[in-house]
């Protein structure tokens, strides 16, 4: 069964810091690793969505690392912003492609001014 | 593109009610995914649906249904309401697959039972 963990559950910073968010999953037969953004009561967005293929992907301040092997995805921030506060998930499919998501906890960041 | 959209946005009931949650996906997406968030669980899967049909099922009580229409609407209903039932239902919408193509998020609707 896929269990995906976040570490840290929170996480607070000042402004212009770099910072990663770590996501783990046990089964490394993955497809694809999703990243996603959530504000206070609010619905997801996606961020990033990296294949298993790839071994890294990147938007604008966010680049996000793939190591299947291992089991592992970071997520780095550059030269955060109070903005960049939410909560942060990581979601893998639950076995092939044509499953649904499993969710981590979520990290959640607090950029301070 | 508009974006994904749940009706109503929040909702109070009393317990041994049910409910009807709405769910309008992007257009072009025939994949409605339905998820329950809350604070000790996290987000949890509760259904998918493709073509009207329902392709996959989480591990919820038979109290969770749902359907999809011929445009790709979904709806979600919950019959006999429990108090543990509060929380938000998240909808989300892809291309064909949830675990290949990217999920778009609707806002959510927020369920509090009393």
């Amino acid at each position: 069964k896929q269990e995906v963990t976040q570490i840290p559950a929170a996480l607070s910073v000042p402004e212009g810091e770099n910072l990663v968010l770590n996501c783990s999953f046990t089964d490394s037969a993955i497809y694809n690793l999703q990243w996603f953004r959530q504000d206070p009561g609010k619905g997801l967005t996606s961020l990033l969505l990296i294949q298993s293929s790839q071994r890294e992907q990147t938007s604008g301040r966010l680049n996000a690392s793939l190591d299947k092997s291992s089991g592992r995805s970071t997520l780095y921030i550059a030269a955060s912003q109070p903005g960049d506060s939410a909560t942060y998930l990581c979601a893998v499919p639950q076995r092939s492609g044509n499953t649904p998501l499993v969710f981590g906890k979520g990290t959640r960041l607090s950029v301070i001014a | 593109k508009a974006g994904v959209t749940q009706t109503p946005r929040y909702l109070i009931k009393t317990r041994g009610q049910q409910v009807t949650l709405s769910c309008s996906p992007i257009s072009g997406h025939r994949s409605v995914s339905w998820y329950q968030q809350t604070p000790g669980q996290g987000l949890q899967f509760l259904f998918e649906y493709f073509s009207e049909t329902q392709r996959n099922k989480g591990n919820f009580p038979g109290r969770f249904s749902g359907r999809q229409f011929s445009n790709s609407r979904s709806e979600m209903n919950v019959s006999t309401l429990e108090l543990g039932d509060s929380a938000l239902y998240l909808c989300a919408s892809s291309l064909e697959y949830p675990g290949v193509d990217t999920q778009y998020f609707g806002p959510g609707t927020r369920l509090t039972v009393l």
